[in-house]
């Protein structure tokens, strides 16, 4: 059965402090890695997909990458305005159709 | 504007009154899913369909239907409501099932609470 993990659960950070939000995930055969943005009351919004380990991708603030075991999304120099809720998921090369998602790292960047 | 629409965004209902809730989109997407979200246990799939008249289970299908007649439609049924039902559902599209078109596009949600 194909696995999420994310942490921390929920982050603090002041305005400008860099961090990294931490995605495991175990699935038979990785045909894919999804980031996504949800902000409270939306749907997630789409923000990078990774295919294979090495791979990076950079959006703004936010970098993802990604390992054989997980991937990292970081923030650097955060603004308020990044505040969110930050979701992974995997499709798996078995079972293709379909997206696990973690439950979530929930972004609090204060002024 | 590119969008995925869902109605009603609110709906309070009794258990057992049957209820749909729609799902449209205006991309010419082939793909569509239904997503139920709850604390603690995130987002899951309850069914997706990958073109018009083609539907399938994803992890928590009991208790729902769905159909594709048509490309941009994709309405959940939910025959005889409980309680467990409660939840924020998210209907979603993409183009399609590889590489870049897998960037799914979801609807702003809706709010059901089954009393």
């Amino acid at each position: 059965e194909d696995q999420v993990t994310q942490s921390p659960e929920a982050l603090r950070l002041q305005e400008g402090e860099s961090s990294s939000l931490n995605c495991s995930y175990t699935v038979s055969g990785l045909r894919g890695l999804f980031w996504y943005r949800q902000d409270p009351g939306k749907g997630p919004e789409f923000l990078f997909t990774l295919y294979s380990a090495g791979e990076e991708k950079e959006k703004e603030r936010l970098k993802a990458t990604l390992t054989k075991k997980e991937s990292f999304l970081h923030i650097t120099a955060p603004k308020p305005e990044d505040s969110a809720t930050y979701l992974c998921a995997v499709q798996a090369w078995s079972g293709y159709s379909t997206l696990t998602f973690g439950k979530g790292t929930m972004l609090l960047v204060s002024p | 504007e590119a969008q995925v629409t869902q109605n009603p965004r609110y709906l309070i209902t009794v258990t057992g009154k049957k209820l749909t809730v729609t799902c449209s989109q205006n991309m010419n997407h082939e793909y569509m899913s239904w997503y139920r979200q709850d604390p603690g246990l995130g987002l899951r799939q309850i069914y997706y369909s990958m073109n018009v008249e083609v539907t399938d289970k994803g992890d928590v299908p009991e208790g729902y239907k769905v159909s594709r007649k048509e490309k941009r439609n994709f309405p959940l049924i939910l025959e005889s409501p409980s309680p467990n039902q409660t939840s924020l559902y998210f209907c979603a599209s993409s183009l399609g099932l590889a590489g870049s078109y897998n960037e799914q596009f979801f609807g702003p949600g809706t709010r059901l609470t089954v009393l």
